[in-house]
């Protein structure tokens, strides 16, 4: 089975702090893309970044960072610097299967992780 | 600009009324998804449809139903027969074979 656990439920920190958002995933497909998206209050989904399961290279996009090890299948996800606006919640996915077949695969969701920076 | 447009993004209904919610995209996706999201419990999946005139069912499909007669459009309706309606709801898009899904701005359904 699928799964996708983000053990962190809420996190506050001051601004300018660094924070780490963990996610951890479950899957016994080969091929898998990873995922995460920023939820604003204003309630709307905003791709941050997706990751193949062949591609272990850390990914930098300006403050934000990715750690992908697949032998400990996590996805984490920092943010450096934080900001009043980076305060949102967070959630990581995983899509299984071979998305090169036209099947779009549907996307299995962490919880979500509630973050709160705080001036 | 291509995007998803929902529409409202606040809904109020009595109880044992259907309503259907909006969701058109310009984007030239061919696949699109209706997911519902509760206090707590993430995204689940409704519906999907891979291409015109086809859907799927998704992990909680019951009390709930769509068309897909066009393209751009994939409204969902929400039946009397859903027990537990109020939520917030997100249509999303993409290419198949792509994985790079874009979702809408979401209604809030509220039912009284």
């Amino acid at each position: 089975a699928q799964k996708v656990t983000q053990a962190q439920t809420e996190i506050s920190v001051v601004e300018k702090e660094d924070v780490t958002l963990d996610c951890v995933y479950e899957t016994r497909d080969t091929t898998y893309y990873l995922f995460w998206y920023k939820q604003p209050p204003s309630g709307e989904l905003v791709f941050l970044i997706r990751r193949n399961s062949f591609d272990e290279q850390n990914e930098i996009s300006g403050r934000y960072s990715w750690n992908f090890q697949k032998s400990t299948s996590s996805f984490n996800f920092t943010i450096t610097a934080s900001q009043v606006v980076d305060s949102a919640v967070y959630f990581c996915a995983l899509s299984g299967g071979d998305v090169n077949a036209g099947n779009n695969r549907k996307l299995i969701w962490g919880l979500g992780t509630s973050l709160a920076v705080n001036p | 600009d291509g995007g998803i447009t929902q529409s409202p993004k606040y809904l109020f209904r009595k109880e044992g009324q259907n309503v259907t919610l909006s969701c058109e995209q310009n984007l030239n996706h061919d696949a699109m998804y209706w997911y519902r999201q509760d206090p707590g419990q993430g995204l689940r999946l409704i519906y999907y449809s891979q291409i015109v005139n086809d859907f799927q069912k998704g992990d909680i499909a019951e009390g709930y139903s769509v068309s897909r007669e066009k393209k751009e459009s994939f409204p969902l309706t929400v039946t009397s027969a859903q027990k537990n309606p109020t939520a917030f709801y997100l249509c999303a898009s993409s290419i198949p074979g792509t994985s790079g899904t874009i979702f809408g701005p979401g209604t809030r359904l509220t039912v009284l």
